[in-house]
């Protein structure tokens, strides 16, 4: 079946320790998304990725960084310069295109910095 | 700046009629989503609107009035399992996604 999958669902580090959170989706989908969820809060744009080796800032870039060199996988990592860094993290993926496309979500993985 | 408002929480009761409100000052308009998120789980898909107008789809329906920067999300026939948070979010004139942050649907027996 296709899909998004991320890994793990859920995942404690110490503080000061970078993570990298993984994405990968079968989709055959153009751009990919990372955004972050807190409690009462939207979902905020961290990064996104519109095509294999290029991708941009969002609106809470700092303290992240993303790769995309395969169309299947943006993984995201979160450094220790993330002053805040625990809470639900989402990776979505659509078509690209002129028609904007609904984007679809992985399952999320839930960081927690200890 | 960028804003959309939604009621935090609202509380309906099982069999019953709900509507959650969206309304969103954005820079330019090109749709609106509407997206379901039970706890601690994915958001996922319900609706788009892009014209004026009610779309329906089962027992959901979107309405949206661009002139008002306004839509709202119309739940029908309720059911225990529609207990989850109601998330409006608008593509602006960039074509990113702005969202609102999501409304808390309680349903009681």
């Amino acid at each position: 079946d296709g899909g998004i999958t991320q890994s793990p669902k859920y995942l404690f580090r110490k503080e000061g320790q970078n993570v990298t959170l993984s994405c990968e989706q079968n989709l055959n989908h153009d751009a990919m998304y990372w955004y972050r969820q807190d409690p009462g809060q939207g979902l905020r744009l961290i990064y996104y990725s519109q095509i294999v080796n290029d991708f941009q800032k969002g609106d809470i870039a700092e303290g992240y960084s993303v790769s995309r060199e395969k169309k299947e996988s943006f993984p995201l990592t979160v450094t220790s310069a993330q002053k805040n860094p625990t809470a639900f993290y989402l990776c979505a993926s659509t078509l690209a295109g002129e028609s904007y496309n609904e984007q679809f979500f992985g399952p999320g993985t839930r960081l927690t910095v200890l | 700046g960028q804003n959309i408002d939604q009621p935090t929480e609202m509380t309906a009761t099982e069999g019953a009629i709900v509507q959650i409100n969206c309304t969103y000052q954005t820079s330019g308009f090109n749709g609106l989503f509407w997206y379901q998120q039970h706890a601690g789980e994915a958001p996922t898909f319900l609706s788009y609107n892009v014209l004026d107008g009610l779309e329906e789809k089962g027992r959901f329906s979107s309405f949206l009035s661009r002139s008002k920067g306004y839509s709202y999300l119309l739940l029908k026939e309720l059911q225990m399992k529609d207990s989850a948070s109601y998330l409006c979010a608008v593509i602006d004139s960039n074509y990113q996604l702005i969202w609102g942050a999501g409304t808390k649907l309680i349903i009681k027996p």
